[in-house]
């Protein structure tokens, strides 16, 4: 069974330029995460989907930031402008469904560089 | 807002050694989970511990849960150079609009030198 899967893996880009991640979550997986994690921190949630309903967005700073989960399946996170302190990595994970006793499987990671 | 406050930060270690990691929050949690990452991958999970004062093993690594559900421990014994890599506590919200919600520690990265 594929794992969840995200491209680009590296993404280097000038400030004020647009950026989007998108991520593909395990077969059957309602719930999507997007996190970011900053150089030697654990991630911070961003916004979590339940199918294609963004139900927690309270993290994200969405005077530059947007996401979609078109169809419940596949979603994009976009960055516009890009500030130097977005450098970071963007992680999306899925699971069954939200709660405790479902586990959340996490995809590789988008390594962004802000210059 | 709910924080987790993992210690050490960086654990330097020889093979065969004991170590603990620790977890902490003055925030009670429905859970708390274990995960190890390395680098270039994300998060996988390790163990979820539910009931306070629980204790759980995965081969060597030995996971406790406080018994007022705010604290963590995770510790190895005979520690090996595979074990090497970034550890993280994540507390698990039980309701509300955050029902599900991780809330990560910064972490603790270990080196396990032969």
């Amino acid at each position: 069974e594929a794992g969840v899967v995200q491209s680009p893996r590296y993404k280097i880009i000038e400030k004020k330029q647009p950026v989007a991640f998108w991520c593909n979550p395990i077969s059957g997986h309602n719930t999507l995460y997007w996190y970011r994690q900053n150089l030697g921190q654990g991630p911070e949630l961003l916004i979590r989907y339940e199918n294609e309903e963004a139900v927690d967005d309270s993290q994200l700073p969405k005077d530059r930031f947007s996401a979609e989960r078109l169809k419940g399946v596949d979603s994009t996170l976009k960055i516009q402008p890009a500030e130097l302190g977005d450098s970071a990595v963007y992680l999306c994970a899925s699971s069954l469904a939200a709660g405790q006793a479902y586990e959340q499987y996490f995809g590789p990671g988008t390594r962004l560089t802000v210059t | 807002t709910q924080l987790l406050e993992q210690s050490p930060q960086f654990l330097s270690i020889q093979e065969g050694e004991n170590l603990t990691v620790y977890c902490n929050s003055s925030s009670v949690f429905s859970s708390l989970q274990w995960y190890r990452q390395e680098p270039g991958e994300g998060p996988v999970l390790l163990v979820t511990v539910v009931t306070g004062g629980e204790v759980k093993k995965l081969k060597r690594l030995t996971f406790q849960f406080g018994d007022a559900r705010k604290d963590s421990s995770l510790h190895i014994t005979a520690a090996q150079p595979g074990d090497t890599g970034l550890y993280l506590c994540a507390g698990c919200n039980a309701g509300g609009t955050s029902y599900g919600k991780l809330t990560f520690g910064q972490g603790t990265i270990l080196t396990v030198h032969p």
